[in-house]
């Protein structure tokens, strides 16, 4: 059974901090996603990750991938107020199969 | 263009009643998934369609069942509801299986 454990559950940073959340799974898989949800709303894509090494970045969100070591990590840069949210990754075994295992997700607040 | 459109976004349901809460995906999106999202929890996935055909099934009980129609709109039922089935339910779609897009969820309450 596919695990996926993000860490830390809870975050609480100052603006201006960098910061990383770690997102580990137990299986081999294709693809992983990350995904952004403020209190009361629904899911916002952030990122999709294909293949091993890779990278993506968007305004103060980076997020990378290493598959032989099971790990994908996003990294805030800056942080602003803006960005607090809780985080979800998300993993998909087999490409194409849209059955995504997600992990506990990560509350990040920043306070000003 | 419109994202993917979920309906009713609030309900209150009885234990024992029935509920069936619809989605429509991104237009040209032909393949649809359901996942629950418990309060503070990440989503679990119940089930996944593709072109009408199931393609993927969570751990759910019987109680929940799900179609999709041949303009790939959707639908979950949910029998029998138990207290336990409150919860934020999503509703996904997606073209090739790269970003998976959701809609705002039905917020479902079971009294």
């Amino acid at each position: 059974e596919l695990k996926v454990e993000q860490n830390p559950l809870f975050l609480s940073m100052q603006e201006g901090k960098n910061y990383t959340i770690y997102c580990n799974y137990s299986t081999t898989s294709d693809r992983l996603y990350w995904y952004r949800q403020d209190p009361g709303k629904s899911l916002e894509s952030l990122f999709v990750l294909l293949s091993n090494g890779a990278v993506k970045q968007e305004g103060r969100l980076m997020a990378s991938l290493d598959t032989k070591a099971r790990l994908s990590t996003l990294h805030i840069t800056a942080a602003v107020h803006d960005l607090s949210a809780t985080y979800f990754c998300a993993v998909d075994i087999k490409s194409g199969n849209e059955k995504l295992t997600f992990g506990t997700g990560t509350r990040l607040t920043i306070i000003p | 263009d419109a994202g993917v459109t979920q309906s009713p976004t609030h309900l209150i349901k009885t234990r024992g009643q029935q509920v069936t809460l619809r989605c429509s995906p991104i237009s040209g999106h032909k393949s649809v998934s359901w996942y629950q999202q418990v309060l503070g929890q990440g989503p679990q996935f119940i089930f996944q369609y593709y072109e009408k055909e199931e393609r993927g099934r969570g751990n759910f009980p019987d109680r929940f069942s799900a179609r999709q129609f041949p303009n790939y709109s959707s639908e979950l039922n949910v029998n029998a509801l138990l207290l336990g089935d409150s919860a934020l339910y999503l509703c996904a779609s997606s073209v090739g299986g790269n970003t998976i897009y959701f809609g705002e969820g039905s917020w479902l309450t079971v009294v």
